[in-house]
């Protein structure tokens, strides 16, 4: 009930594609998905967020869209560059609840 | 504004040494979170602090300890190291549940 299932493992999309990354869950108590970008060598930083009371989010060429009743959110970068190549994590947590529960992360390659 | 900082960088230990990793934020947060990440795995927790003086054991918390003394500095010790803890550790702090985590930049660690 804790876990946070991501797919797929590892992207390749062409400059200017639509990479996309999805993610499901099973606890109906999450609240807060957030999607952290990591590049080589470096911590894991926030992207983006969403809770539960909207459908979708966009920050610039970054959109969650969530799903509450499949449970399922997802990941769309449009316009994908080179620079967006990084591996993605997302991740839930719960009101009251200390943790947040990550996915196993995609690693996206996007090709000049 | 120094954010998460973790020391060492990089270490390498031979099979049964001990060693500490530190981690220090300069932003007040009450929670910290130490996790290690290995390839395929995602961001598995270790143990956290939900303020000074607390401690508690996540996900993977065999082999290691934690003491959090102050409120700005999380403290993780291996006592005897085994190559299973081969791994990247990174450190995490958040303001309040649900919300973003800062992250570290990460402690590269080889048990030989």
């Amino acid at each position: 009930q804790q876990q946070v299932k991501q797919s797929p493992q590892s992207l390749i999309v062409q400059k200017g594609g639509i990479s996309i990354i999805n993610c499901a869950y099973e606890n109906t108590a999450f609240d807060y998905f957030p999607w952290y970008q990591q590049f080589p060598g470096k911590g894991p930083a926030l992207l983006i967020a969403i809770r539960p009371d909207v459908s979708e989010k966009k920050e610039g060429r970054f959109t969650i869209s969530f799903n509450k009743s499949a449970k399922q959110f997802s990941l769309h970068i449009m316009d994908s560059q080179p620079g967006d190549s990084a591996t993605y994590f997302c991740a839930a947590s719960k009101g009251g609840g200390f943790k947040t529960i990550f996915g196993a992360g995609t690693r996206l390659f996007v090709k000049a | 504004n120094a954010g998460v900082t973790q020391t060492p960088k990089f270490r390498v230990l031979k099979t049964g040494q001990s060693m500490t990793l530190l981690c220090a934020q300069d932003m007040n947060h009450e929670y910290m979170y130490w996790y290690r990440q290995d390839p395929g795995m995602g961001l598995r927790l270790i143990h956290y602090s939900v303020g000074e003086g607390t401690t508690a054991k996540g996900e993977v918390p065999d082999g290691y300890n934690v003491s959090r003394l102050k409120k700005q500095n999380f403290l993780l010790g291996l006592e005897s190291a085994a190559p299973s803890q081969t791994s990247v550790y990174f450190c995490a702090s958040k303001e309040r549940v649900n919300t973003e985590a800062f992250f570290g930049q990460g402690t590269r660690l080889t048990v030989v």
